[in-house]
């Protein structure tokens, strides 16, 4: 089965890190971009980060309001992509997923979504 | 403030035609496919349409369209489970990232 599946969602303190992993199944992992994108409660998607397939060079983009805290990375050879998150704040409590788009470059609408990951900034 | 425009909420009967709309500028809807996702009560996203092309397992009740800095995504002969938010995604070769629109809520009457 084609899926996605993401782990490490917490409760975290403020200003503490957090890293997300989004488990690949089903489909050649390594040929195609990835993304995290998420969702506040009760707001809409928020694209964070994109990173391309080895054919694009592994590059990543990230949405300026969280660059230098968010940092997108993959391991091909595991079908996993990661997010890892510094200094978190309790604007970043969100709804995190993964998602995949159509191709390597990340420039294709999206195709297929994880069920998402809760991350809650709290003390 | 999103980079893309979509209706807040549009409603209909069943069995009626809605059509939901996605306004970007030549950085974004001009140039690149235009992504729509439905999410139903807060659930996880599911794709929809790629462009005009139909995932597989989309009913063929839904297509899409594209004009110009504008894309659509039609649903004819609308049924109750359709009632859900559903956003539009691009690229913005401007700004470098996938951009989304705010969502439109369908209420299916």
């Amino acid at each position: 089965e084609v899926q996605l599946v993401e782990s490490g969602g917490d409760l975290v303190q403020p200003g503490r890190s957090l890293r997300l992993s989004c488990t690949a199944s089903g489909f050649r992992f390594a040929d195609y971009a990835m993304n995290w994108v998420r969702q506040a409660p009760g707001k809409g998607l928020e694209w964070v980060s994109l990173i391309r397939s080895g054919a694009y060079g592994g590059t990543t983009e990230n949405t300026a309001s969280m660059r230098g805290r968010f940092i997108i990375s993959r391991d091909d050879s595991k079908n996993i992509a990661y997010l890892q998150m510094n200094s978190l704040k309790s604007d970043d409590t969100a709804v995190y997923y993964c998602a995949r788009n159509r191709e390597g470059h990340g420039s294709s609408p999206i195709d297929l979504w994880g069920q998402g990951a809760l991350v809650t900034v709290s003390s | 403030q999103s980079a893309l425009t979509q209706e807040a909420s549009v409603s209909g009967t069943v069995g009626q035609t809605v059509t939901l709309s996605c306004t970007g500028d030549r950085n974004n809807v001009a140039s690149y496919a235009v992504g729509w996702y439905q999410q139903i009560s807060h659930g996880a996203p599911k794709s929809v349409m790629f462009g005009d092309s139909l995932p597989s397992g989309i009913p063929d009740r839904f297509s899409g369209s594209k004009s110009g800095t504008t894309a659509s995504l039609t649903i004819s002969g609308l049924q109750p489970e359709d009632e859900a938010d559903y956003y539009c995604s691009t690229w913005d070769f401007s700004l470098r990232a996938q951009v989304f629109g705010g969502g439109t809520r369908l209420t299916v009457l």
